[in-house]
């Protein structure tokens, strides 16, 4: 089926170590972008991508690193984890930034706990 | 600053019950989107509000733009136990259009 495929689905990581979410498209959608959703807070952008190759920070980068090397995946890295970046993961993608009229497709989320 | 502010942020009614749950804001937008998320699962695009006064309906889903594209309103008629879930708002900002920024959302909980 087509849409956003986030892997994994869950993740438990220790404190100072490294990892990269997963996300890939396979609807040529031109924008992609992460955001986080935490209790109270919910979602904040992280990072977003208009294109291959295009790459920008949103509300919340600090942390984390992204890379568009192809339109279809758009992967997400945890630099050196904190438990403050434990928290849930989404991946969108997009014809645009708006959404228009489709609006954004979301993946069903990576949930991750930094320990 | 919350670009978008929901009410009520939280919602508990029983089957059958009206409800109807508001989004607001200072700012003025070209459009505005309504989610679902259900648990464990990513949002799901409802509608889109592009013009002020515009009224859509999805079922027994009723969505409004207000005439100054400041605001939004989700009325649920009839709520039935599969209307539960987190409505989110969303809405790009006009000084700088990267990403759609989302309210915090309204939890509704129907009960049968």
């Amino acid at each position: 089926n087509a849409g956003v495929t986030q892997t994994p689905k869950f993740q438990v990581l220790k404190t100072g170590q490294s990892m990269t979410l997963q996300c890939a498209q396979d609807m040529n959608h031109e924008y992609m972008s992460w955001y986080r959703q935490d209790p109270g807070m919910g979602l904040r952008l992280i990072h977003y991508s208009v294109g291959a190759g295009i790459t920008d920070q949103g509300e919340v980068p600090n942390g984390y690193n992204v890379s568009r090397s192809t339109t279809e995946d758009f992967p997400l890295r945890l630099l050196s984890a904190a438990p403050s970046q434990t928290s849930v993961y989404f991946c969108a993608s997009s014809y645009s930034s708006g959404g228009g009229g489709y609006g954004y497709t979301f993946g069903s989320g990576t949930r991750l706990t930094v320990v | 600053t919350q670009l978008l502010e929901q009410s009520p942020q939280f919602l508990s009614i029983q089957e059958g019950e009206n409800l109807t749950v508001y989004c607001n804001s200072s700012s003025v937008f070209s459009s505005l989107q309504w989610y679902r998320q259900e648990p464990g699962e990513g949002p799901v695009l409802l509608v889109t509000v592009v013009t002020g006064g515009e009224v859509k309906k999805l079922k027994r889903l009723t969505f409004q733009f207000g005439d100054a594209r400041k605001d939004s309103s989700l009325h649920i008629t009839a709520a039935q136990p599969g209307d539960t879930g987190l409505y989110l708002c969303a809405a790009l900002p006009s000084n700088s259009g990267y990403a759609l920024n989302f309210g915090k959302g309204t939890s509704l909980l129907v009960t049968p």
